[in-house]
């Protein structure tokens, strides 16, 4: 069955620092998600990709959606402490509106 | 405009034990969706439904039922709780994807948190 994998599984960032954290499926998706999780909270939405080679920003977050509509990745700038959390990724397994989850990264803000 | 809610929030069972988390939303969403998160596991689907009166297995099913019987409602149920089932549930509806890929964007109950002693 499809699978979609994320690296990296924790992120270490000093504040102001960027980083990117990186997803990708074994299988072609019609769109990605990113969902962001704060600590002791429930996921939450943040974005949708759904073109080949698509970018999305939010402020210091930027979205993409790889050519080949297999992999994305989320980079953001100049981190915060308000950035921690566990970002995950998504993308429908079916036309029923089944998502499978990455596993997600959880990044911890040093700062 | 409540969302997605979910009782109980915590709760603490013994082996054998028998519970029913209930999820409610007000949104009027066609589609919802249990979940249980577990460390370094992301999120696994245990059931789901496409509408009221409907139910499927996702992921995980085993040792869980459901049912939904109100458009708004989805409950999940464990028969004989097993320490297995220690986890962090979660809740989810969204509306019919359709030809609006949009559609299929899912929004989260706060969770339930439980322990199977």
């Amino acid at each position: 069955g499809q699978q979609v994998m994320q690296i990296p599984q924790y992120q270490h960032v000093q504040e102001g620092e960027d980083f990117t954290t990186y997803c990708n499926s074994s299988t072609t998706l019609s769109n990605i998600q990113w969902y962001k999780q704060r600590p002791g909270g429930h996921p939450v939405f943040l974005i949708q990709l759904v073109k080949s080679g698509e970018v999305k920003k939010q402020k210091r977050l930027t979205f993409q959606f790889g050519e080949a509509k297999k992999n994305s990745s989320l980079h953001i700038t100049a981190t915060q402490t308000t950035d921690v959390g566990t970002y995950f990724c998504a993308g429908p397994t079916d036309s029923w509106g089944k998502l499978q989850f990455g596993a997600g990264t959880q990044v911890v803000v040093t700062p | 405009n409540a969302g997605v809610t979910q009782t109980p929030k915590f709760r603490v069972l013994k082996t054998g034990q028998s519970m029913t988390l209930l999820c409610a939303q007000d949104m009027n969403h066609e589609y919802m969706y249990w979940y249980r998160q577990d460390p370094g596991m992301g999120l696994r689907l245990i059931h789901y439904s496409v509408g009221e009166g409907t139910t499927a297995k996702g992921e995980v099913p085993d040792g869980y039922n459901v049912s939904r019987l109100k458009k708004q409602n989805f409950l999940l149920g464990l028969e004989s709780a097993a320490p297995s089932q220690t986890s962090v549930y979660f809740c989810a509806s969204s509306t019919t994807p359709g030809t609006e890929i949009a559609k299929n964007i899912q929004y989260f109950g706060a969770g339930t948190r439980l322990s199977v002693l």
